[in-house]
C-alpha cells in the first residue's frame, strides 16, 4: 500500500494568495484527520471526517480555513486568504476501520511570507 | 476534555541504557493510550497502544508503555537504547466513546548518545 498521500510537500506563497493541500488516504479508511504542526503550538487537530462526513472542525481556527472530503478517496484543506501565522507543516492521516491507529502521510510544509 | 502532558522536552541517554519518556494525560471516562515517534521531515508513526488489558504494552522497535491508572500516566520505555532510537516522541490521548478525536503531546526530543 502507498501510505497516506499528500500534496503539495512543500508550499511557499504570499499572504493573501489561496493555498489549497491534498490528502489521498488509504483505501478503505474510513476517518481522515487533518492536523497542523508548529513549534509553538505542537500537533493540533483542526477537522476529521468518518465516511467523507465532517464530524468536529472545532480545531479549525477560523473561517479562513475550509475542508471538504468529497469521495472516500480525497480530500482537501483550503486557507484563503493565506497569512504568514498560517505557516506549518500541515498531516493528513488516516484510520482504518475498528481500529484507533492513525497512519500519518508525510506532511504539507506550508510557509507564508 | 482530553490533554495529555509530557513534562519533558529533551531526554538524553546513553546507547544500551535504558530509556523512560514520561507521559500524563488526563480524559473523562476510559483512556485510549498511544505513543508516536516523528524522523526528521516525515509523518508521524504509530508505536503502540492501550485500549484495554494488561497494564504493560509491548509495541514496535523493543519499546513498551506501561499504563498507570492511579497516577494516569503511560510511559514509554526501553530496556536498551540505540543511537537510532534518536527521535521526536509525543504521547496521544483519546476516548473510548464519543468520537476519535486524538489529541497529542507537546513532543519530548529523545537523543542517544553513541
Amino acid at each position: 500500500d502507498a501510505g497516506v498521500i499528500q500534496s503539495p510537500r512543500h508550499e511557499v506563497t504570499e499572504m493573501g494568495q489561496e493555498v489549497t493541500l491534498r490528502c489521498k488516504p488509504i483505501s478503505g479508511h474510513d476517518y481522515l484527520f487533518w492536523y497542523r504542526q508548529t513549534m509553538m503550538r505542537g500537533l493540533e487537530l483542526l477537522i476529521y471526517f468518518n465516511n467523507n462526513v465532517p464530524i468536529d472542525d472545532s480545531g479549525m481556527p477560523e473561517d479562513r480555513f475550509s475542508a471538504k472530503m468529497p469521495n472516500a478517496s480525497f480530500s482537501t484543506l483550503k486557507i484563503q486568504p493565506s497569512e504568514p501565522r498560517d505557516s506549518a507543516v500541515y498531516f493528513c492521516a488516516s484510520n482504518p476501520p475498528g481500529t484507533r491507529e492513525l497512519f500519518f502521510g508525510e506532511g504539507s510544509r506550508l510557509t507564508v511570507l | 476534555a482530553q490533554s495529555v502532558a509530557q513534562p519533558e522536552d529533551q531526554v538524553n541517554v546513553a546507547e544500551g541504557n535504558p530509556l523512560t519518556v514520561k507521559c500524563t494525560y488526563s480524559v473523562s471516562g476510559n483512556p485510549y493510550l498511544f505513543w508516536y515517534v516523528q524522523y526528521p521531515n516525515r509523518g508521524l508513526q504509530f508505536l503502540l497502544k492501550y485500549i484495554t488489558g494488561d497494564n504493560l504494552v509491548k509495541g514496535s522497535y523493543g519499546f513498551e508503555a506501561e499504563f498507570n491508572k492511579s497516577q494516569t500516566s503511560f510511559h514509554l520505555k526501553k530496556p536498551s537504547a540505540l543511537v537510532s532510537d534518536s527521535a521526536l516522541y509525543f504521547c496521544a490521548v483519546g476516548r473510548n466513546t464519543g468520537g476519535f478525536k486524538t489529541i497529542f503531546g507537546a513532543g519530548t526530543r529523545l537523543f542517544v548518545k553513541a
